[in-house]
């Protein structure tokens, strides 16, 4: 059972912003940056934003990461039909010495 | 660009021991970094194995810690999975990636992820 949560599921129409939060603690998000991977269907997951609200080369700008105390939250803006994936936030718990990711959350393009 | 395969038995029994390798290609696993191991069961979410550190130091998720053993062969670029005793609930997608960390793991992500080699455990 993961020490991150997240909503099972979000969901909008093309071009609208979407929002999804990732609840953490202290020893994980309130401690330490947060990642958040993007996994299309039948594939591998990809690194989406790191240390909080870094995008790697190639990801789109419409992809923003923020935090917040021991929160975070992945925005996608104008959203589009291939952005319908499972999107992970992970981070380092320093109490279980380990890496932990979140629930997953579920983003379907109407 | 830098390019993770794994590879390994697709099947294997309850109480045996699941090997897998990952060959890295287009980087040199002794220069640094971390390297990890993921895996994923049918229709569930991602859950972190276990990582090594290029020198050799290994990180393993508590809950899998007493069956996990991941090792590193510089001389043929490789890093590798044991898990003993599996049982059904093993089953799943186990993804290797590297990972760029901090000494204190303030930041520590994966950047570089294999296409995942799919396991069933099964009598």
């Amino acid at each position: 059972q993961s020490v991150l949560t997240q909503p099972p599921s979000a969901s909008g129409t093309p071009g609208q912003r979407v929002t999804i939060s990732c609840s953490g603690s202290s020893s994980n998000i309130g401690s330490n940056t947060v990642n958040w991977y993007q996994q299309l269907p039948g594939t591998a997951p990809k690194l989406l934003i790191y240390t909080d609200d870094q995008r790697p080369s190639g990801v789109p700008d419409r992809f923003s990461g923020s935090k917040s105390g021991t929160s975070a939250s992945l925005a996608i803006s104008g959203l589009q039909s291939e952005d319908e994936a499972d999107y992970y936030c992970a981070a380092w718990d320093d109490s279980l010495n380990g890496y932990v990711f979140g629930t997953g959350t579920k983003v379907t393009v109407l | 660009q830098v390019q993770l395969q794994e590879s390994g038995p697709g099947l294997g029994k309850p109480s045996e021991t699941l090997s897998l390798t990952c060959t890295v290609s287009g980087y040199s696993i002794s220069s640094g970094y971390y390297w990890a191991w993921i895996r994923q069961p049918p229709g569930k979410g991602l859950e972190w194995i276990g990582s090594i550190y290029h020198t050799g130091s290994t990180y393993y998720n508590p809950s899998l810690k007493s069956r996990v053993t991941i090792s590193v062969d510089t001389s043929k670029n490789q890093f590798s999975l044991k898990l003993s005793s599996v049982t059904a609930a093993d089953t799943a997608v186990y993804y290797c990636a590297r990972s760029d960390s901090s000494s204190n793991f303030y930041y520590h992500y994966m950047d570089v992820w294999g296409k995942g080699t799919t396991v069933t455990v099964s009598s």
